[in-house]
């Protein structure tokens, strides 16, 4: 089975902080994701990856940004953190950018809170 | 551009009730459909999955059927747990990277 590992599962940091958030898989796939959970608006992809060193924004990339210096890790930033940005942060990877049609597979997503 | 629909919730049942969650799609080409479970707390755990019209995906008890004809992918089960009580997102997949999710579907089962 795929597995993703998200760091943390709950996190309080404070406004204006700068925030990271790891993920790693074990299964070789190309793509990775950074999505945001929030009440009423279901999941909202942040940054997707297809490559080490690749990115692409997703629908709402404004106060974040990624690294990807291995093709196992994705890194999620919060460059200062603001209170709006406290929501459940979920990662998922997929097989290949070039392989449509296939299941994204979950982390268990970090809790984070900013005060 | 591609698009799923989910009825929305919650939906309270008794243990051993019959489920469905209605999921219908709009989407070019032959996409493949999904359906995931997230637990409270949770993150999302892949359940069951077609990839072509007329396949039946299954798992845990639970049924889809991709249906072409009414571009539906409903979810069922024919006896419901309490540890069922969970959201359920349908989700799309087409020929890009990109996932298309429903709005999820609380399940709430009462002993």
């Amino acid at each position: 089975d795929v597995k993703v590992t998200q760091s943390s599962r709950y996190l309080v940091k404070r406004t204006g902080e700068k925030v990271f958030l790891e993920c790693v898989q074990d299964m070789d796939h190309e793509n990775m994701f950074w999505y945001r959970q929030d009440p009423g608006l279901g999941l909202r992809l942040i940054y997707f990856s297809y490559d080490v060193k690749m990115k692409e924004k997703g629908d709402i990339p404004e106060g974040y940004s990624v690294s990807r210096e291995k093709k196992e890790r994705f890194s999620l930033i919060l460059e200062s953190a603001s209170t709006n940005q406290t929501s459940m942060y979920l990662c998922a990877s997929s097989i290949s950018r070039t392989r449509g049609n296939q299941p994204q597979h979950f982390g268990d997503g970090t809790r984070l809170s900013i005060l | 551009g591609n698009s799923v629909t989910q009825m929305e919730g919650p939906v309270t049942l008794s243990e051993e009730a019959f489920l469905t969650i209605n999921c219908t799609y709009t989407a070019t080409g032959y996409p493949s459909l999904f359906w995931y479970v997230q637990y409270p707390g949770e993150g999302l755990q892949l359940l069951l999955k077609a990839t072509k019209a007329d396949d039946k995906g299954s798992n845990k008890g639970f049924e889809a059927t991709y249906r072409k004809e009414t571009t539906s992918f409903h979810l069922e089960k024919g006896s419901v747990q309490v540890s069922d009580s969970a959201v359920y997102f349908c989700a799309l997949a087409g020929s890009s990277y990109k996932l298309i999710f429903g709005s999820g579907t609380r399940l709430l089962v009462r002993p």
